[in-house]
């Protein structure tokens, strides 16, 4: 079983679009990270959600994280091809380890 | 420059071969991890070190046998391996085995195929 469940597991989608990522559990998190990988690349790392209820943003990217902790999404405006990849969500379930989601694989079309 | 880089990028071995996996950071960091991710699965954590001692081994089977030499450097020694093995095997380094909100670093990892 899953500590995460990411959802949905496939997106394509036209450059100019929305989309949004969701990433749910039913554990609490100290904290939640977000990372983007590449074909043929590790894990990068987007960024980290600590309080419940933040929402952060990171130009065309809005991460949120849930006020119970539990979940968090990432949304995306007017995607564009650069933004392809396999997106990662990783829960923090103590002080030293993370748990990760299955990914969501992303396609963004010219 | 990554910070952290992983040799070879790609590696096929047949089942009865002894191969290694090396990782090496240039960043300071004080933890170093070894991630296994397969198709269409979460990335499963194998073996944690911090400031060179091991302080975990997530139930891997002895076939992988990690080696920490110093705090920049982290091995995978593989030998009689499955092809159910077949993955990416993934290193990342953080500043210390508290996780926090810096997170990880990984290297481009190595693609291995077990043959």
């Amino acid at each position: 079983t899953q500590l995460l469940e990411q959802s949905p597991q496939f997106l394509s989608i036209q450059e100019g679009e929305n989309l949004t990522v969701y990433c749910n559990s039913s554990s609490v998190f100290s904290s939640l990270q977000w990372y983007r990988q590449e074909p043929g690349e590790g894990p990068v790392l987007l960024v980290t959600v600590v309080t419940g209820g933040e929402v952060k943003k990171l130009k065309r990217l809005t991460f949120q994280f849930g006020d119970a902790r539990k979940d968090s999404s990432l949304h995306i405006t007017a995607a564009q091809p650069g933004d392809t990849g396999l997106y990662l969500c990783a829960g923090c379930v103590n002080d030293y380890k993370l748990s990760f989601g299955a990914g969501t694989t992303v396609t963004v079309r010219a | 420059e990554t910070g952290v880089t992983q040799t070879p990028r790609h590696l096929v071995m047949g089942m009865t071969n002894k191969k290694s996996l090396k990782c090496e950071q240039h960043l300071g960091h004080n933890a170093m991890y070894w991630y296994k991710q397969s198709a269409k699965k979460p990335l499963e954590l194998m073996f944690v070190y911090s400031l060179e001692e091991r302080v975990e081994n997530n139930s891997v089977p002895s076939r992988f046998s990690p080696e920490c030499p110093n705090s920049s450097h982290l091995f995978l020694h593989l030998h009689t391996l499955q092809p159910e093995d077949s993955a990416l095997y993934l290193c990342a380094s953080s500043q210390d085995q508290a996780v926090g909100g810096l997170g990880y670093t990984f290297g481009s990892g190595t693609r291995l195929t077990v043959v």
